[in-house]
């Protein structure tokens, strides 16, 4: 198994600019969550997702959008790219309300 | 205000030695409190989860307790070496519906000298 996997690795992008950031797991797990890591700030919930179909807002929704068309896909998206949203952004997966399984990050910079 | 705290200071401490580690937190009712170890530049990686109704849990050198009237969780490794040196992380469940959500700490790295 892969595991959960994130592209791209890195990203730099101007203001104002959109993009997704991809998010992928083989292990058939039902919750996936997207979270940003700032320095000092820990881990924040963006988006999460219980199943395919369903999705609901974390912390630290505004600029973001996310849905869940399959199990194993759960896509970022910034509709708008911000300096404020310059962060390394982390994808998750669990196959029920315990562990959660990380993938290995993507660290966006945005001018 | 829901809070979750971690000393935000690393903790450095010599080999051998046990490292504890504290998260407290206010405002919840965790159905669970679980601890992550992150490496820089990586992602977090699950160690211990404790629920509860349990007062402590042991994975080899590592032991967690839960105290859900201090609304504590200390994070103990013992007989430390210089590879645990991480950030360890603190995150619970809010104890809301079915959802998976977890709320993280903002984690205290610790730093282990041979």
């Amino acid at each position: 198994n892969a595991g959960v996997t994130q592209t791209p690795k890195f990203q730099v992008l101007k203001t104002g600019q959109s993009m997704t950031l991809q998010c992928a797991q083989d292990m058939n797990h039902e919750y996936m969550s997207w979270y940003r890591q700032d320095p000092g700030m820990g881990l924040r919930l963006i988006h999460y997702s219980v199943g395919a179909g369903i999705t609901d807002q974390g912390e630290v929704p505004n600029g973001y959008n996310v849905s869940r068309s399959t199990t194993e896909d759960f896509p970022l998206r910034l509709l708008s790219a911000a300096p404020s949203q310059t962060s390394v952004y982390f994808c998750a997966s669990s196959p029920n309300r315990g562990e959660q399984f990380f993938g290995p990050g993507t660290r966006l910079t945005v001018l | 205000s829901q809070k979750i705290e971690q000393n935000s200071e690393a903790l450095n401490i010599q080999e051998g030695k046990t490292a504890t580690l504290t998260c407290n937190y206010t405002n919840y009712s965790p159905a669970y409190l679980q601890w992550y170890r992150q490496d820089p530049g990586r992602g977090p990686v699950f160690l211990l989860l404790i629920r509860e109704n349990e007062k402590e849990k042991r994975k080899e050198r590592l032991k967690v307790t839960f105290d859900t009237t201090l609304k504590q969780s200390l994070f103990h490794i013992t007989a430390s070496q210089p590879a645990d040196s991480a950030t360890y992380l603190c995150a619970l469940d809010p104890g809301s519906s079915n959802t998976g959500k977890l709320i993280f700490g903002q984690g205290t790295t610790l730093q282990v000298k041979p």
